[in-house]
């Protein structure tokens, strides 16, 4: 289906587990980003892309890894997991001047 | 980092009100002003983009302005509906990237429209 999905939907972890959090667009859209969603914080971003091979950190990206080797997936990594990373992900891709963002990604960490 | 504030945190409406707040962003070196309306478990949608001072976007009922002098923008509902109820956020972009990267959120308004 055409659009930006994220993988999985929901996901709970224990403390110092990695966890790779997937996103993946159908557009080819060369900006993609990944946010976090936090309480009295809104939405922040972590790190964005602007093409493959090319990343860039946002405002939060202390504990995250980010790749991206092909233009349609940027995968997110949580190398050890820490409860203050529990929280709702958010995947996005840009074209346009506009963002388009997927569904999210609840992850817990216990 | 840019610091975009948005008033009021909460909003509480009959249907049939008209609305509006306010998103205020660091006027120095701006870019582009984003408004994205974001529903309960739902993944925020764009609502409008703005870049020049004086923009006026409208799209059914919602329509916003921007002031980039001054560094604030206008989110209005004219007629509030139930299905209106949703956090609406803006976001500000700096010159020197692209309008695509590095959007700063604000914490959104969170609107509900009662019957």
């Amino acid at each position: 289906d055409a659009g930006i999905t994220q993988s999985p939907r929901y996901k709970i972890t224990e403390t110092g587990r990695q966890v790779t959090l997937m996103c993946h667009q159908t557009w080819s859209h060369s900006y993609m980003f990944w946010y976090r969603q936090d309480l009295g914080h809104g939405l922040r971003l972590i790190y964005y892309s602007a093409a493959a091979d090319i990343t860039d950190k946002g405002e939060v990206p202390d504990g995250y890894v980010v790749s991206r080797s092909k233009t349609e997936n940027f995968p997110l990594t949580l190398e050890s997991a820490t409860r203050s990373q529990t929280s709702v992900y958010f995947c996005a891709s840009a074209a346009d001047n506009e963002q388009f963002f997927g569904p999210g990604t609840r992850l817990t960490v216990l | 980092i840019l610091n975009v504030e948005q008033s009021p945190q909460s909003l509480h409406v009959q249907e049939g009100d008209s609305t509006n707040f306010t998103c205020s962003f660091p006027s120095s070196n701006f870019y582009a002003l984003h408004w994205y309306r974001w529903e309960t478990a739902k993944s925020p949608e764009a609502l409008f983009v703005m870049t020049l001072n004086g923009d006026e976007k409208k799209k059914g009922r919602i329509s916003a302005t921007l002031n980039t002098k001054e560094g604030y923008s206008y989110l209005y509902i004219k007629g509030s509906q139930p299905e209106d109820s949703a956090t609406y956020l803006c976001a500000s972009t700096n010159a020197g990237g692209t309008s695509y990267g590095k959007l700063t959120f604000g914490q959104g308004t969170i609107l509900t429209v009662h019957p």
